[in-house]
Formats: C-alpha cells, sequence, structure tokens
C-alpha cells in the first residue's frame, strides 16, 4: 500500500535514554516533515525536509536531530530524553513544500512515553 | 503572530442531531483546510477551503470559508457515531508552515 509508514508504533522508555523513530514514504514526495503531538491534542510542526534538506527547524531542543538519508525516509533520533517528550510524534509528507490543496499525508503515528 | 482557535473544544451529542464547529482567527489565511482524527491515527485531509465565502460539501459535512478568509466552519447535519473523531483546522502561515487549531473532540452516541 502506498503510504506513510513509522516505526515504532508505541515507544517507552526511561529518562535520559536515546532513541529513535523511523520514517518512509513512498508516494514520491518531494517533502517530509514531523509533527509533535502533546497530551491536549495540539499538534505542531518541529521539522521539514525538502529533497533530504533542512526547510523548517521550529524551536524544538537541540537533543531532537532529524535525519534523511533519501527523499523516502526522514528519522527523529532524540536524545537525554525528558519526561516532557512524551507525546506523539507523527511524519508526514507532500509533493511539495507548501502542500497546498491537498495537505500533506499523515503516518500513524509513534507514542512516545518517558518514564 | 498567526494563531487558529477552535470551538468547542469537546462536544458530546446524540446520533442525529446537527452540530458546528468553529474555527477563528485574527489573520488572514489564503486557505483552511480540515482534518479529521480517529484514534491511534494520524489527521486525515478533509477538505481545502480557498475563496472567500466558499462553501464545500461532503455528504453530511458542509464546510464554509469566511468572505474575509479569517475564520472557517464546518456543520455535521444528522451526526451518525461513526463521525466520531478529532476535528482540526489548519491553515498556512506566512512562514509557509501548517499551524493547527487546536481541536475539537467529537463524540457521537448511538
Amino acid at each position: 500500500d502506498t503510504a506513510v509508514s513509522q516505526t515504532p508504533k508505541y515507544l517507552v522508555t526511561q529518562m535520559g535514554n536515546d532513541k529513535s523513530i523511523k520514517c518512509e514514504q513512498n508516494l514520491g514526495h518531494d517533502t517530509m516533515y514531523w509533527y509533535k503531538q502533546d497530551s491536549k491534542k495540539f499538534l505542531k510542526i518541529m521539522f521539514s525536509y525538502n529533497n533530504k534538506e533542512l526547510i523548517i527547524n521550529e524551536t524544538v531542543p537541540n537533543r531532537f536531530s532529524p535525519k534523511s538519508p533519501d527523499k523516502a525516509h526522514l528519522n527523529l533520533h532524540i536524545n537525554s530524553l525528558e519526561l516532557g517528550d512524551s507525546a506523539v510524534y507523527f511524519c508526514a509528507s507532500s509533493q511539495e513544500l507548501l502542500a497546498g490543496l491537498s495537505g500533506p499525508f499523515f503516518g500513524p503515528g509513534t507514542r512516545l512515553t518517558v518514564l | 503572530t498567526q494563531l487558529l482557535e477552535q470551538s468547542p473544544q469537546f462536544l458530546s451529542i446524540q446520533e442525529g442531531e446537527n452540530l458546528t464547529v468553529y474555527c477563528n482567527s485574527s489573520s488572514v489565511f489564503s486557505s483552511l483546510q480540515w482534518y479529521r482524527q480517529e484514534p491511534g491515527e494520524g489527521p486525515v485531509l478533509l477538505v481545502t477551503v480557498v475563496t472567500g465565502g466558499e462553501v464545500k460539501k461532503l455528504k453530511r459535512l458542509t464546510f464554509q470559508f469566511g468572505d474575509a478568509r479569517k475564520d472557517s466552519s464546518l456543520h455535521i447535519t444528522a451526526a451518525q457515531p461513526g463521525d466520531t473523531g478529532l476535528y482540526l483546522c489548519a491553515g498556512y502561515n506566512q512562514g509557509g508552515k501548517l499551524i493547527f487549531g487546536q481541536g475539537t473532540e467529537l463524540s457521537v452516541k448511538p
């Protein structure tokens, strides 16, 4: 199926650990994103990559480091996890930087719980 | 800072009732989008409204873009339990970032 996929779906870890979330899209899109959805369901962009180049970098702690090995993948690595990092992280992709009428396609999300 | 404010934040109704969700801003947006998110899944785009005053219909859902392109509404007629979910409005700010409203959690009880 054509889609945006993320692994893992659930991630439970201890404070201070380092973890990664992987994302892949087979839609042939040029732009990929990471969004964070907090406990109040507020969705906010973290990063945007276009053709492997970082375009948008919101005010995110530099413990968060995205990596795009190719156009179809955008992984998120998080160092020294903190309690406040607990959230659902969504990967998304779009054909263009401004997704316009079609909007970005979102993955199913990764629920990160930091204990 | 361009912000989108949605209301109500929570809505619990009986099957068959009508409802309206509002998305307001003090800023002009070139377009606004509505998404629906089900538990455990990512948001799915329902519609994009582009022209001030535009009305779009998607079965029992009616979307309207305000004349001044600062607000939008989503009206659901004869709500069904399958309409249950989180409804999000979103728009591109001047920096090219897609920003979202806080969302409206709708629960439709049989």
